[in-house]
């Protein structure tokens, strides 16, 4: 049963410290998606690569958030430094897009990362 | 650009109550239309898809969507909720074959079913 794996669950940090969140696809997808999830702002779309080139993080603040693949079988979000503003769980998610054809681009979600940053 | 709307934030129902669920789309060209389902301390799950075909669309656990094209609505709907439906409910929609396949999700609606 593939399945999307996020690590780790749960971080508790303090206020200035570098956070590394990972995630491994599903093997064979080649679409990553990061997303933010809080009470307040609800689902937010953070970065997303395309076989492993980053296409969209405009909704990334960018002079602390930062995101890769250093390969196909592994994206990173990293948080440096971390603010307790940053308090969310973090989901990425894989799926497949084969561009120009109908169909497809489901993605599936990993278990997320609790991030609670003191 | 493409945007979602769901307009019910928070559904409160009793068990054996049918469920509709409100989602809007704005995109003048073909989409792909989905509702994804995030239980309590969970990631989110699909429940169903539409791609092409019949706009009745049946998917997990009972729930069915129907796309109506012309009025840009994707509502989701089961006939008799269970308490086990208790969950935050996610519409979504993309464009194929275009340059960007990220989903762009609605705001989500909370529903609480009470036994």
């Amino acid at each position: 049963d593939a399945r999307v794996t996020q690590t780790p669950r749960h971080k508790v940090t303090e206020m200035g410290q570098e956070v590394t969140m990972r995630c491994q696809p599903i093997l064979g997808h080649n679409t990553v998606f990061w997303y933010r999830q809080t009470m307040m702002q609800g689902l937010e779309l953070l970065a997303y690569f395309r076989n492993r080139a980053p296409l969209d993080d405009s909704g990334m603040p960018k002079d602390r958030f930062s995101a890769e693949m250093p390969d196909a079988t592994l994206a990173t979000l990293k948080i440096q430094p971390s603010e307790p503003r940053d308090s969310a769980v973090y989901f990425c998610a894989s799926g497949f897009s084969n561009r120009g054809l109908a169909g497809g681009d489901e993605q599936f979600f990993g278990p997320g990362t609790r991030l609670t940053v003191l | 650009a493409q945007s979602v709307s769901q307009h019910n934030h928070h559904v409160i129902l009793s068990e054996a109550a049918s469920l509709e669920l409100g989602c809007n789309y704005s995109y003048g060209g073909t989409v792909n239309l989905f509702w994804y389902v995030q239980y309590p301390g969970q990631h989110l799950q699909l429940l169903l898809k539409y791609f092409s075909g019949d706009p009745l669309v049946k998917g997990i656990k009972g729930f069915e969507a129907e796309f109506i094209k012309s009025k840009f609505s994707f509502n989701l709907r089961k006939p008799s909720v269970q308490w086990s439906d208790t969950a935050e409910y996610f519409c979504a929609v993309n464009a194929p074959g275009g340059a960007t396949n990220k989903l762009i999700f609605g705001t989500g609606t909370l529903l609480a079913v009470q036994p």
